[in-house]
């Protein structure tokens, strides 16, 4: 398998403009979770999917921030307006089950590196 | 109460030591303590996850050691090498209940020198 696919992996976009993230989940995996990495704060998770319906998004950082997965193969995280703070590591993870117990790991993605400048 | 805090931020071993990397949980419902391995520009990737029932799991050089009393995890290396050089992330998460959480510590930049 391919693993967890991200695109783009690197953007750099102006402040207030529409940015989108996009994953490919493993084939077969009914979770799929989205993560932001940064210095200060280390890896938050942002809201996460079983079977295409989000479960918990709480970690959502505010309204600018969206989330879908329109189908059990894609899923995108959409940031408008984007702002300077929003300058982060955004992955992609998927998993066969979204307990760890058990030995279903998560996979993760090789990220999106987004700079808003 | 959701907090996992790792230690040190970053340390610097020659090839051969044993490198240890300290975790510590406040959430007492959290009962499954992985930890993850991210090389530069890459993801994260699970390295070896304990469950509380045992104090010390064992995989390949690399050793947790688990105290539940104190709330304390670690993870050792045995015999390091160059290439275990990369940032090493504890976390820990609550398989209970319908809502699923991995919690991460910020993370400790492991270098290996020669």
């Amino acid at each position: 398998d391919a693993g967890v696919i991200q695109s783009p992996r690197h953007e750099v976009t102006e402040m207030g403009q529409e940015v989108t993230l996009r994953c490919k989940p493993i084939s077969g995996h009914d979770y799929l979770f989205w993560y932001r990495q940064t210095m200060m704060r280390g890896l938050e998770l942002l809201i996460y999917f079983n079977n295409n319906v989000p479960i918990d998004d709480s970690g959502m950082p505010e309204d600018r921030f969206s989330a879908k997965m329109p189908n059990a193969s894609f899923s995108t995280l959409k940031i408008q307006p984007s702002e300077p703070r929003d300058s982060a590591v955004y992955f992609c993870a998927s998993s066969l089950a979204g307990s760890p117990i058990g030995g279903n790991t998560i996979y993760f993605g090789e990220g999106s590196w987004l700079t808003v400048v | 109460q959701q907090q996992v805090k790792q230690s040190p931020q970053s340390l610097i071993v020659q090839k051969g030591g044993i490198p240890i990397i300290n975790c510590a949980y406040e959430n007492t419902a959290f009962d499954y303590f992985p930890w993850y391995q991210q090389f530069p520009g890459k993801g994260p990737a699970l390295l070896i996850a304990i469950r509380p029932d045992v104090s010390e799991k064992k995989e390949g050089r690399f050793t947790i050691s688990f105290n539940k009393s104190a709330k304390q995890f670690s993870l050792h290396i045995m015999d390091s090498q160059p290439g275990d050089s990369a940032t090493y992330f504890c976390a820990a998460s609550n398989s209970g209940g319908s809502n699923y959480k991995l919690t991460f510590g910020k993370g400790t930049l492991l270098t290996v020198n020669p």
